[in-house]
Order: structure tokens, then C-alpha cells, then sequence
């Protein structure tokens, strides 16, 4: 099994362009999220989803579009790239979101840069 | 948000055993713990979760305290590749309350010396 997998792992950005992070799992997992992680700091939320067609927000979801069109598929969306959003981007998966169900499996994470 | 308490740094010797303390003292009665490591560069790896009685996996073991206010990871033998930031973790409750986030704080920095 390949787990999650997010492309690109790296990617340069001008300010203002847009791009797609990809997140792809094979685990028939119901529940998805993006969290960003910044020095210093611990991860937050961004989005999530707990099943195709579902999603909402998370902690820190403005600048960011999500779908979820597939079980295996969360791309996340970046509208107008700004350097704040100089971060990097994990993905995760879970058989569900419910409490007790067992742990999350992450991606290897995309280190997006803003300039 | 549920609240988790850690020490920011730990070190340990390689082969010797490593408890790492995570407290929690406003915990609810149907909260499980979770804990989480990062090493570098890498995304988040679940390590083991319990809810009240201690846990044992094949990465380690967690000790849970009676009145769930405290746990502690335990490394049974330490290797090089044990050294990774070690997050203790509450699940927080998701808007609508049947679903759950997890909350990372900055963690336990273990360094593990040869």
C-alpha cells in the first residue's frame, strides 16, 4: 500500500498565482484533512472531509478551496497564493473521524514557498 | 479545547528505556489520548492511543494514570531513529460533535545520543 500521497513535494509560487496541492489515498479511508505546519508552531487544520461530496472548514481555511469528489481524493487549492501561506502542507486519512477509531496516516508533506 | 502539557525537550541514551510525561488534566471522561511523532522532515506517524488502561503496540507502550490527568509514552529501547518530536494529543470535537480534529501542540524534542 502507498498510504498517503501528496505531490508536489516541493513547489515556488509568485504572489498571486494559483495551484493545486494534491493528496491521494489507498486505504478506502472515510475521513480526510489538510493541515499546515509552521516553525514554531504545531500543526492546524485547514479542511476537512469526512466522506465524497462532504467537506468543511477547519481552523485556518481562508485562501484555501477543497473538493472531495472521490474516496481517494483531496486535492487542496490555493486561489491567490500570498507569503503567508508559506508553509508546509500535510495530508491525512483515517478510517473515520470518529473518537477511538484508530490513528491518522500522513503524507510526506509539500514544502511551499511564496515569493 | 482540550489541553495537553508536555516538556519541551527530553534526552535519552541509545538501548536505555525513555518515558515521556504528557499531562491533561482537563481531560473528559470520553476523550482517548493519542499520541503522535514527527521525525525530521517527515509528516506526523501515529504511534498508539488508549482511553483508560495501558496500551501496547510494537512502537511502544502508554501508561495511563487512574484519574486520566496524565500518561506517559513509553520507548522500551531507544535507537537513533526514535529522535523525533513526540506529540501527546487530545481529539478536540468538530463542529456538529460526531467527528474529530486532531490539536497539535509543539511536543516533546527527543534527542537520543549514541
Amino acid at each position: 500500500n502507498a498510504g498517503v500521497t501528496q505531490t508536489p513535494k516541493f513547489q515556488v509560487l509568485k504572489t498571486g498565482q494559483s495551484m493545486t496541492l494534491q493528496c491521494a489515498q489507498d486505504m478506502n479511508h472515510e475521513y480526510m484533512s489538510w493541515y499546515r505546519q509552521d516553525p514554531g508552531m504545531g500543526l492546524r487544520l485547514i479542511h476537512y472531509s469526512v466522506g465524497a461530496g462532504i467537506t468543511d472548514q477547519g481552523e485556518v481555511p481562508n485562501g484555501y478551496n477543497v473538493s472531495r469528489s472521490t474516496t481517494e481524493d483531496f486535492p487542496l487549492r490555493l486561489l491567490s497564493a500570498a507569503p503567508s501561506q508559506t508553509s508546509v502542507y500535510f495530508c491525512a486519512s483515517s478510517r473515520a473521524a470518529r473518537q477511538g477509531e484508530g490513528g491518522y496516516t500522513f503524507g510526506s508533506g509539500t514544502r511551499l514557498t511564496v515569493v | 479545547d482540550a489541553k495537553t502539557t508536555q516538556p519541551n525537550s527530553m534526552e535519552s541514551n541509545e538501548e536505555e528505556p525513555v518515558h515521556l510525561p504528557c499531562n491533561h488534566s482537563t481531560i473528559s471522561g470520553t476523550d482517548y489520548i493519542h499520541w503522535y511523532r514527527q521525525l525530521p522532515s517527515q509528516g506526523p506517524e501515529y504511534v498508539i492511543h488508549g482511553l483508560t488502561s495501558n496500551v501496547n503496540n510494537r512502537m511502544a507502550s502508554l501508561a495511563i494514570a487512574e484519574d486520566r490527568k496524565s500518561s506517559t509514552l513509553i520507548l522500551h529501547r531507544a535507537t537513533l531513529r526514535d529522535a523525533a518530536v513526540y506529540y501527546c494529543i487530545l481529539r478536540d470535537v468538530l463542529s456538529g460533535g460526531s467527528n474529530y480534529k486532531l490539536t497539535f501542540g509543539k511536543g516533546t524534542l527527543l534527542t537520543v545520543n549514541p
